[in-house]
């Protein structure tokens, strides 16, 4: 079982209409995740952050964190096409260390 | 925002031949900093860890004696790769972690080194 699973894709949205990338991880320490978005050709982009169960809001972003199914969520509202990209769940391993997935790429239709 | 700047963004060398690429944390002193490769449509893999001032910490599978990291100062890491050869083409990705303050507890990555080994 990888680390962290994320379904590759690719995940096509109409625009406007909200965008639900879905990660799942083993580790039942982790504490700490993220979501990167990563254009093709350039490096990943720090979206957001959240450490606690629930639900955290940032413009039309919201992640959304279960520990107990071990699983985390970024859900993107009002798709647009420069959304189009490759999104990347990370978890900590460790007080150092993240693991990727293997990304979501994702396409906004206009 | 904290910035991390990498360079050179293209490099092309020849097969035997060795590259280095630099990765400058720009606002903040980098105690970590973390080097990444990532081959075409797969997801950033781990290569090593970059502690200031001591030997760096090498994931499974990375051949430390081909990848050489420095972190020789709290701004400043690099990694040269020696004898390159085309499985080496890759793009390269190097990140700091921040620590606390208006960066929080997350890694930033640099704009990343595509290299084309021939």
């Amino acid at each position: 079982q990888k680390e962290v699973e994320q379904n590759s894709g690719p995940l096509s949205v109409p625009e406007g209409a909200i965008a639900s990338l879905n990660c799942t991880y083993s580790d039942r320490g982790s504490q700490s995740f993220f979501w990167y978005r990563q254009y093709s050709g350039k490096s990943p982009e720090l979206i957001m952050f959240i450490y606690s169960n629930g639900d955290k809001e940032d413009g039309r972003f919201t992640a959304q964190l279960n520990k107990a199914s071990q699983y985390v969520s970024l859900l993107i509202r009002d798709s647009q096409p420069s959304d189009s990209a490759t999104y990347l769940c990370a978890v900590n391993q460790g007080a150092q260390k993240l693991v990727f997935g293997q990304g979501t790429r994702l396409t906004i239709n206009p | 925002g904290a910035v991390v700047s990498q360079h050179p963004s293209r490099v092309i060398c020849k097969s035997g031949t060795s590259v280095k690429i630099e990765c400058r944390s720009l606002d903040f002193q980098a105690t970590t900093m973390f080097w990444y490769r990532q081959f075409p449509k797969q997801s950033l893999m781990l290569m090593a860890t970059s502690n200031e001032g001591s030997k760096a910490t090498y994931e499974q599978g990375v051949e430390k004696d081909k990848f050489l990291i420095n972190h020789a100062s709290l701004t400043l890491s690099t990694l040269t790769v020696t004898s390159a050869h085309p499985e080496d083409s890759s793009f390269y990705i190097c990140s700091f972690k921040g620590f606390g303050g208006a960066v929080g507890n997350t890694i930033y990555f640099g704009e990343g080194s595509w290299l084309t080994v021939v």
